[in-house]
């Protein structure tokens, strides 16, 4: 089955200073790759996905990430966080394959606290 | 433009009442999911439908259940609340199954 790992529960940093979210999967085949940010009392909005092809994925709100098969990580960067980037943040695997569970298993969130 | 919404947003219930929470959705997605959110537990699966009279158990289906008559809708019911279910209640769809999602707002729920 597939899993998803985010060890950091809670990040904090200041504003401007770069950022990096970890997201480590478990799964057999290629999979699909999501990030994905929720503001207090918002649904989950989609900041970028990576299935095939260019490893690195630039996504919305000058967000990118990173597909490094050998270490089975897809982790975020923002190389300057402003304050409303303040939210959490949930990295998804999923699976397009025939046979496959086809859902998107979800890691626990990191939450980002933006300081001024 | 298309989108999903979810009704009520909040809702405060007693237990032993049966609720049901609606979801809407305009992307014409044949695949539609409930989830709740936990402080400590981040999103589970309750149920999932990949098409009209499809409707599948995720994680946490204890309690709830789902119908889907038509490729917009898929309500969710609480056949009898309980002060465990009190909860954030997201639905989402995706047009490939296993590919991304796309999230409702959210329907805070409150089982006193």
């Amino acid at each position: 089955a597939q899993s998803v790992t985010q060890p950091d529960i809670h990040i904090t940093v200041s504003e401007g200073a770069s950022l990096e979210l970890r997201c480590n999967y478990s799964y057999g085949a290629t999979p699909y790759l999501f990030w994905y940010v929720q503001s207090p009392g918002q649904g989950l909005q989609l900041l970028l996905k990576y299935f095939s092809g260019d490893t690195l994925v630039q996504g919305i709100k000058g967000f990118e990430a990173e597909f490094k098969r050998s270490q089975s990580s897809f982790n975020l960067r923002k190389p300057s966080v402003h304050w409303s980037d303040a939210a959490e943040y949930f990295c998804a695997v999923g699976d397009i394959s025939s046979g496959s569970a086809r859902q998107l298993t979800f890691g626990s969130g990191t939450q980002l606290t933006v300081l001024p | 433009d298309a989108e999903i919404t979810q009704s009520p947003r909040h809702k405060i219930t007693e237990t032993g009442r049966q609720v049901t929470l609606a979801c809407h959705q305009t992307w014409n997605h044949n695949n539609m999911f409930w989830y709740r959110q936990d402080l400590g537990h981040g999103l589970r699966l309750i149920h999932y439908s990949y098409g009209v009279q499809d409707t599948n158990k995720g994680e946490v289906s204890d309690g709830y259940s789902v119908s889907r008559s038509n490729t917009e809708d898929l309500p969710l019911t609480l056949e009898s609340a309980a002060s465990s279910q009190t909860s954030v209640y997201f639905c989402a769809s995706s047009f490939l199954q296993g590919g991304e999602q796309f999230f409702g707002p959210g329907t805070r729920l409150t089982v006193l």
